[in-house]
């Protein structure tokens, strides 16, 4: 089946530095790429959506200078965390639909530690 | 948005039977999922629906009312390993998964 790979599973930082987490989709083609925030005890709330050679979407609320995204290609996705607060330590999981967007194939996760 | 509305929490025996409602209203339909988290961990599929009625997989079923904005998941001869987060999840018009605050089970002796 459709798996994406998810790295790194687990970081911690200094305030102020820069994180990035990557995605990539192993045997498919991921035409869009979904990046959540998980706080303890709370549900997945969706970031931003991005597209392979596009600008990515961000919900409200949610600060495009601060969490960068970058689909370079129909396989990798990123998100870069910028100057890393202890409010952004959090769960981020991405999430990939294929070319034919039947299915929604999730990463194992990155949990973040900003100290 | 979306409003996607699931209870906080449920708890009841081993080998008892417990459901879990969800309710939504979203900007179009593209069919709804649940989902199981373990706490730290990723979201591991567990049913997905786009028409109304019943799927049932072992001892798990998954019920859908399209026109109530309604879904429930069943779990059926529950096990200890089934304390868990469950989460409902809609596809909207956009196919931006959305999802709900999640259902936390507890399974007791």
């Amino acid at each position: 089946g459709a798996v994406v790979s998810q790295h790194p599973s687990w970081v911690i930082c200094k305030s102020g530095t820069s994180v990035k987490i990557e995605c990539r989709s192993l045997d498919f083609q991921a035409t869009t790429m979904f990046w959540y925030r998980q706080f303890p005890k709370q549900s997945l709330m969706l970031m931003a959506t991005s597209n392979e050679g596009s600008k990515a979407t961000y919900e409200q609320g949610v600060e495009k200078d601060k969490f960068l995204i970058n689909h370079a290609s129909l396989t990798l996705s990123t998100l870069t965390v910028t100057s890393a607060h202890p409010e952004d330590s959090s769960f981020y999981i991405c999430s990939a639909r294929d070319l034919e967007g039947i299915g929604y194939t999730f990463g194992s996760g990155t949990r973040l530690t900003v100290v | 948005g979306q409003n996607i509305d699931q209870p906080t929490e449920m708890t009841a025996t081993e080998g008892a039977i417990v459901q879990i409602n969800c309710t939504y209203q979203t900007s179009g339909f593209n069919g709804l999922f649940w989902y199981q988290q373990h706490a730290g961990e990723a979201p591991t599929f567990l049913s997905y629906n786009v028409l109304d009625g019943l799927e049932e997989k072992g001892r798990f079923s998954s019920f859908l009312s399209r026109s109530k904005g309604y879904s429930y998941l069943l779990l059926k001869e529950l096990q200890m390993k089934d304390s868990a987060s469950y989460l409902c999840a809609v596809v909207p018009g956009d196919y931006k998964l959305s999802f709900g605050a999640g259902t936390t089970v507890t399974v007791r002796a």
